[in-house]
């Protein structure tokens, strides 16, 4: 069964720096969303994509995040300048039609 | 704003045992609703979802849930736990027809913890 893929799966970074994250959606999904959770907390909604472009964005989702679709299969998030606060579990999921969607495994990132 | 309630936070059920997670929304119009299960470390993973129809909706695992209008729920149900359910469980809300790029709600999930 086709499955949405995340790499890494655990990144380790330094305050400031700058992280992508990847995402390998299901083949023939056409939405793309990027979800965080905060350790003990709930499932944050980030960001949507469709069409090349985001849809939807959270109040979260600020000039300090930013997606792309660099190419036919991946999905990226980028975090410019990491903050301690960003550290959390960072899922991607994604929808053939934008009702079911599909999660990926997680990246857990931490920031030290 | 849509809004998803769990109000358990832990649940503990004895092995065998049935389940009920309980789960109200708050939405404007008919919403989708889904319920999602978070093993340690993992992914979510669905298991079911409603978004019109018959409101008695199965999923797998041998989870089924009800929507019910009037009460704003859609709760999930077991009738026989396994140890391997112990798990963390999210309900979530999507807008309906038209929202295809709209994020998912989600509450704040309820933590199963089995019994031997």
């Amino acid at each position: 069964e086709p499955e949405v893929t995340q790499t890494p799966s655990h990144q380790v970074t330094q305050m400031g720096q700058e992280v992508i994250l990847r995402c390998v959606p299901i083949s023939n999904h056409l939405y793309f969303y990027w979800y965080r959770q905060i350790l003990g907390q709930k499932v944050e909604f980030l960001v949507s994509f469709y069409n090349n472009e985001i849809s939807e964005k959270s109040e979260i989702f600020d000039d300090q995040f930013s997606v792309e679709r660099p190419d036919g299969s991946n999905f990226t998030l980028k975090i410019r300048s990491t903050k301690l606060e960003d550290s959390a579990m960072y899922f991607c999921a994604s929808s053939e039609a934008g009702d079911t969607q599909y999660f990926g495994p997680g990246t857990r990132l931490t920031v030290l | 704003a849509q809004s998803v309630t769990q109000p358990d936070i832990h649940i503990t059920v004895s092995e065998g045992a049935s389940l009920e997670l309980r789960c109200n929304y708050s939405y404007g119009a008919t919403p989708y609703l889904f319920w999602y299960v978070q093993s340690p470390g993992q992914g979510l993973q669905l298991l079911l979802k409603y978004f019109s129809g018959d409101t008695l909706v199965q999923g797998i695992k041998g989870f089924e849930a009800e929507f019910k209008r009037s009460q704003s729920s859609f709760n999930l149900r077991k009738p026989s736990v396994h140890w391997s359910d112990a798990a963390e469980y999210f309900c979530a809300v999507g807008a309906g027809t038209g929202g295809g790029a709209d994020g998912l709600t989600f509450g704040k999930g309820t933590h199963l913890i089995i019994q031997p």
